[in-house]
């Protein structure tokens, strides 16, 4: 089974703090995704990489930063955390389904509560 | 503007009824996603359908491409069944997501 593992279920660090959000996947995905889900909003795209050093915003990019330094490792950052920042963050990765053309599988992170206090 | 649009976005159910759940598209995508989350977070895929139908226990999916429309049933509802439904419209290799549909059901 394809792992995308969330380093952390839950979180509490402090405004002002740099926050580290560390993810990994274990299938040599290409495509990993950082979202945040909160109620009535449903998930919003905060960064994407299409493969090691690439980096895309998503739609809500601002006070977030992103690494993905290795293939298998994709990681958020807070600069600076603030309140409106507490949040789930999910982590996924996508992947071209065999056989197909443009169907992509898609695989989620447990998830990190963060709350910024 | 919504690419995905669930509804309802909450559901109360009691033990044993039949449960619909929508999800309206304006995206172009040749397949489209249904997921569920449960409480703590977790997401799993259910299903994945470019046409017709497609069951999975008490669990069917249906999607209309022509109309930009899938539904999601669950048949003979079940409290474990609570839980967060998404619909996701891929397009590219990017997702687009419904707000989510949280459904309980009460023994």
């Amino acid at each position: 089974d394809v792992k995308v593992t969330q380093s952390s279920r839950y979180l509490v660090k402090r405004t002002g703090e740099k926050v580290f959000l560390e993810c990994v996947q274990d299938m040599d995905h290409e495509n990993m995704f950082w979202y945040r889900q909160d109620p009535g909003l449903g998930l919003r795209l905060i960064y994407f990489s299409y493969d090691v050093k690439m980096k895309e915003k998503g739609d809500i990019p601002e006070g977030y930063s992103v690494s993905r330094e290795k293939k298998e490792r994709f990681s958020l950052i807070l600069e600076s955390a603030s309140t409106n920042q507490t949040s789930m963050y999910l982590c996924a990765s996508s992947f071209p389904l065999y056989g197909t053309v443009n169907h992509y599988g898609y695989t989620f992170g447990s998830g990190t509560r963060l709350t910024v206090v | 503007k919504n690419e995905v649009e669930q509804s309802p976005q909450n559901l109360t159910a009691q033990e044993g009824e039949f449960i619909t759940i929508n999800c309206s598209y304006s995206v172009g995508i040749s397949a489209l996603h249904w997921l569920q989350q449960h409480p703590g977070g977790g997401i799993v895929s259910l299903f994945m359908l470019s046409s017709g139908k497609k069951k999975h226990g008490r669990l069917i999916a249906t999607i209309n491409i022509q109309e930009k429309h899938s539904s999601l049933h669950i048949t003979a509802s079940h409290p474990r069944d609570s839980a967060v439904y998404i619909c996701a419209a891929p397009s590219g290799n990017q997702f687009y997501f419904g707000t989510g549909t949280s459904l309980t059901v009460i023994p």
